[in-house]
């Protein structure tokens, strides 16, 4: 079974500019959830997704957005890149999203803004 | 907001001691779960404790989920340099939260 799937695994971008990263889930998980990584702050919830519906967003701001489409795959779309954004962002699948289910990370795409 | 705090945060120690991490927090979760991440890797899951109390042994680690479920330890028996990483806990608040609140985790550095 192949696990969560996260593409570019490296991007970096200018300040200024947006940037899409990508996130496919294990087969049959419908939840799909963002997180962002830095050294300082640990991981933090970005939003999360079931069935293309946003079920819960975390304290970012709205140039931060994600969207998921019919197949479970989600985006996430940061416009306007400060260098604050850099970070490693994960992405995190589920079978329902729920309380106690288990979350199957991706191996993360690290954002580097310049 | 929950917060889930982790100590310590830097952990170095000979292979073969013994250690344990801690998580705490003021609020009361419905689970708890802990994860190792390596670097340039995404979190792995270790287990997850849901009932108050519980134990649950994983080879040489040990998890406990305290009895209000605000608190949790993992011990880890003779560590050895394959447990290198982060350990990170983790927690859904409550009924029909779908999302994970993690502690910022504790590095742990296993010297051979």
């Amino acid at each position: 079974k192949a696990g969560v799937t996260q593409t570019p695994r490296y991007l970096i971008k200018t300040r200024g500019q947006q940037v899409t990263l990508s996130c496919s889930p294990i087969s049959g998980h419908r939840s799909v959830s963002w997180y962002q990584q830095t050294p300082g702050q640990g991981l933090q919830f970005l939003f999360e997704y079931f069935s293309e519906t946003q079920r819960n967003k975390g304290n970012f701001p709205g140039r931060f957005s994600g969207r998921q489409f019919s197949n479970s795959r989600s985006e996430m779309n940061v416009s306007t890149l400060e260098l604050g954004d850099s970070a490693l962002y994960l992405c995190a699948s589920s079978p329902t999203g729920v309380l106690g289910t288990e979350a199957f990370f991706g191996q993360g795409t690290r954002l580097t803004v310049v | 907001t929950q917060l889930l705090e982790q100590s310590p945060q830097f952990l170095s120690i000979q292979e073969g001691e013994n250690l344990t991490v801690y998580c705490n927090s003021s609020s009361v979760f419905s689970s708890l779960q802990w994860y190792r991440q390596e670097p340039g890797e995404g979190p792995v899951l270790l287990v997850t404790v849901v009932t108050g109390g519980e134990v649950k042994k994983l080879k040489r680690l040990t998890f406990q989920f305290g009895d209000a479920r605000k608190d949790s330890s993992l011990h880890i028996t003779a560590a050895q340099p394959g447990d290198t990483g982060l350990y990170l806990c983790a927690g859904y608040s409550g009924a029909g939260s779908y999302q994970l609140t993690f502690g910022k985790g504790t590095k742990l550095s296993v010297i051979p």
